[in-house]
């Protein structure tokens, strides 16, 4: 079957802009996470949903910073008054039930860049 | 709080070398440990996952192994070829769930 999806794979936006970043998580798939890549780190992760609820989300920055998984497969990451510092690459990844052995799989990202 | 190291930042080997990249992690309270494949814009692939029972895991021309106790992974490539050259980043995962990462390896292989 197809892997985890993200939309849109690039996104410019200005400073002080809403946007909206799109996962579609591998089909069954009841865990979900966002992470957060800066150029030449490792990602650092930001929210974890089980189900529809977000089980962790001691990873958001700040308040303009928003997730939202309202039926349980489809999740998307909001980020309201962006500034430059958001730049980076956000990856969406999946896993069948979100127990602690199991594999994340994950999208090939969306790379934003706030002007 | 777990932080994750990984030595070194880059490596440049000739094609056919056997190599071995290196993670370290603060805290040995981890359930498991993956190491992750990364190529220029794009995305994680998982290479290897080790539970923190296990010892070791192979597939292929990889090896991976743990040592718990002492806070160390390190993940061997044999016979590396061109097409292996990637950013290889390894993850830890505590009771939080989330995937602790370091900040990766990048691998060049010359043909």
């Amino acid at each position: 079957g197809a892997g985890v999806s993200q939309t849109p794979s690039n996104k410019v936006t200005e400073k002080g802009k809403y946007v909206e970043l799109r996962c579609d998580p591998i089909s069954g798939h009841t865990a979900l996470y966002w992470y957060r890549q800066s150029l030449g780190q490792g990602p650092e992760f930001l929210i974890y949903f089980q189900g529809t609820g977000a089980a962790d989300d001691s990873g958001l920055p700040n308040d303009r910073f928003f997730a939202v998984r309202p039926e349980g497969s489809v999740s998307t990451l909001k980020i309201q008054r962006t500034e430059r510092g958001d730049s980076a690459v956000y990856l969406c990844a999946s896993s069948l039930g979100g127990a602690l052995q199991e594999t994340q799989y994950f999208g090939p990202g969306t790379r934003l860049l706030v002007l | 709080k777990q932080e994750v190291t990984q030595i070194p930042a880059a490596l440049s080997v000739p094609e056919g070398e056997n190599l071995v990249l290196n993670c370290s992690f603060t805290d040995s309270a981890i359930y498991n440990l993956q190491w992750f494949r990364q190529d220029p814009g794009k995305g994680l692939t998982s290479l290897l996952l080790i539970q923190s029972s296990q010892r070791e895991q192979t597939s292929g021309r990889l090896n991976a192994s743990l040592d718990k106790s002492s806070g160390r992974s390190t993940l061997y490539i044999a016979a590396s070829q061109p097409g292996d050259s990637a950013t290889y980043l390894c993850a830890v995962m505590d009771s939080s769930y989330k995937l602790i990462f370091g900040s990766g390896t990048r691998l060049l292989v010359r043909p």
